[in-house]
């Protein structure tokens, strides 16, 4: 069974931290990993990351890939309280157009 | 404006009624996807379609049913057999092809009476 692990499920950081959110999957025939930052409704798209080891960089978010090891991590460098969301993992499998979800890690940025 | 627009915002159901949520989208998109969201989970496919008039279950299809008569709609439908509905109802599209990402609605929030 495919299978798409985010951790830390939750986590409060202070505006100005620098936080790191982690994915990791066991999937057969993987493809892409996208990452998703949810605020209150719609999932609004992040990056999308195919190769392993070249980052993905925006403002101040940045993703990388690690196929060998099966993860991909988030980071988010001075963070502030507009970076307060769910974050979403979800990997689209080769031959497929369905992604398949992690649980999110749910971040909260305190003033 | 280009978009994914899910109406209505929030809808309730009473014991045993079916109802129907609304999934637009004026983007071109081939392909169409439900998902549902519950507290503390990610999200979870319930249907999706390919094409105009063809479309398959997701994980948790069980419960649900949809149609998709024109490329622009996909409704879902919440049947009186799904015991547990309440949840947000996400509707996504996408350019059919592998490269490609998912664009979400805003949202349709489901509560039982």
């Amino acid at each position: 069974e495919d299978k798409v692990v985010q951790s830390p499920l939750s986590l409060v950081v202070h505006e100005g931290d620098t936080v790191t959110l982690n994915c990791s999957y066991e999937v057969t025939n993987f493809r892409s990993l996208l990452w998703y930052k949810q605020e209150k409704k719609a999932p609004t798209f992040l990056f999308m990351l195919t190769s392993s080891g070249i980052e993905k960089k925006s403002g101040r978010l940045s993703s990388i890939l690690d196929k060998k090891e099966l993860f991909s991590i988030l980071n988010i460098t001075a963070t502030q309280t507009g970076d307060s969301a769910i974050y979403l993992c979800a990997v689209l499998l080769s031959g497929y157009s369905t992604l398949t979800f992690g649980k999110g890690t749910m971040l909260l940025v305190s003033p | 404006d280009g978009g994914i627009t899910q109406s209505p915002k929030y809808l309730f159901r009473k014991e045993g009624q079916n109802v129907t949520l609304s999934c637009e989208q004026n983007l071109n998109h081939d392909a169409m996807y439900w998902y549902r969201q519950d507290p503390g989970q990610g999200l979870r496919l319930i249907y999706y379609s390919q094409i105009v008039n063809d479309f398959q279950k997701g994980d948790i299809a069980e419960g649900y049913s949809v149609s998709r008569e024109k490329k622009e709609s996909f409704p879902l439908t919440v049947t009186s057999a799904q015991k547990n509905p309440t949840a947000f109802y996400l509707c996504a599209s996408k350019v059919e092809g592998f490269q490609e990402t998912q664009y979400f609605g805003p949202g349709t929030r489901l509560l039982v009476l």
